[in-house]
């Protein structure tokens, strides 16, 4: 089956420093990846579409300087919390189709908690 | 805004028993939904799907029913058992294969 994998699957970080979060596609090639943000005991929050050899496009209200991805390749996408805060802290997943077509089933990583202190 | 919500927050059951998860939607040119159930520290795994074209569909023990009339979708889930215990989250496909999650349901299962 289509794997996801992210890393790392947790960090904790020192306020005002930049964390890197990657998420592959092991055994697919993903042109497009999505990263959400889940607060706990609340839902899933798109943040942005990774588009591989061209620029993320993000959602309302999220700060693409803040939230930097890069998606170099088919099966990477990484994105880079800069200049973290406490307010930053959260649970970070990725997500990418393994299938043709906008409706197919998406594929998650394992998600990556943040904690900034 | 387009939104996807959930009726009940959480939802207690007997081992053993069949449980209804509700989802209502509100993007009535929504054409693909999704089921996931997400396990504490863990990301969302994909549970079923359903079209618009279609009103029910059936997997290994769970089915999803639509009713596009009144906007809203169900999990069934038949015979549960602890392992299902876990947050389920609707979603609908929002355009260039975005989802848009619904708020979530606990589902607890007792033995």
């Amino acid at each position: 089956g289509a794997v996801v994998s992210q890393h790392p699957s947790w960090v904790i970080c020192k306020s005002g420093t930049s964390v890197k979060i990657e998420c592959r596609s092991l055994d697919f090639q993903a042109t497009t990846m999505f990263w959400y943000r889940q607060f706990p005991k609340q839902s899933l929050m798109l943040m942005a579409t990774s588009n591989e050899g061209s620029k993320a496009t993000y959602e309302q209200g999220v700060e693409k300087d803040k939230f930097l991805i890069n998606h170099a390749s088919l099966t990477l996408s990484t994105l880079t919390v800069t200049s973290a805060h406490p307010e930053d802290s959260s649970f970070y997943i990725c997500s990418a189709r393994p299938y043709k077509g906008l409706n197919t089933e998406a594929f998650f990583g394992q998600g990556t908690r943040l904690t900034v202190v | 805004g387009e939104s996807v919500g959930l009726h009940l927050p959480t939802l207690s059951v007997q081992e053993g028993d069949n449980s209804i998860i509700n989802c209502a939607y509100s993007n009535s040119a929504s054409d693909y939904f999704i089921w996931y159930k997400q396990e504490s520290g863990k990301g969302p795994q994909f549970i079923i799907d359903i079209r618009s074209n279609m009103d029910k569909r059936q997997g290994q023990r769970v089915t999803v029913l639509l009713n596009k009339t009144v906007k809203h979708l169900s999990l069934q889930i038949a015979a549960t058992q602890p392992g299902d215990s876990a947050v389920y989250f609707c979603a609908e496909n929002v355009g260039a294969g975005k989802s848009t999650f619904g708020d979530g349901t606990t589902l607890t299962v007792k033995p």
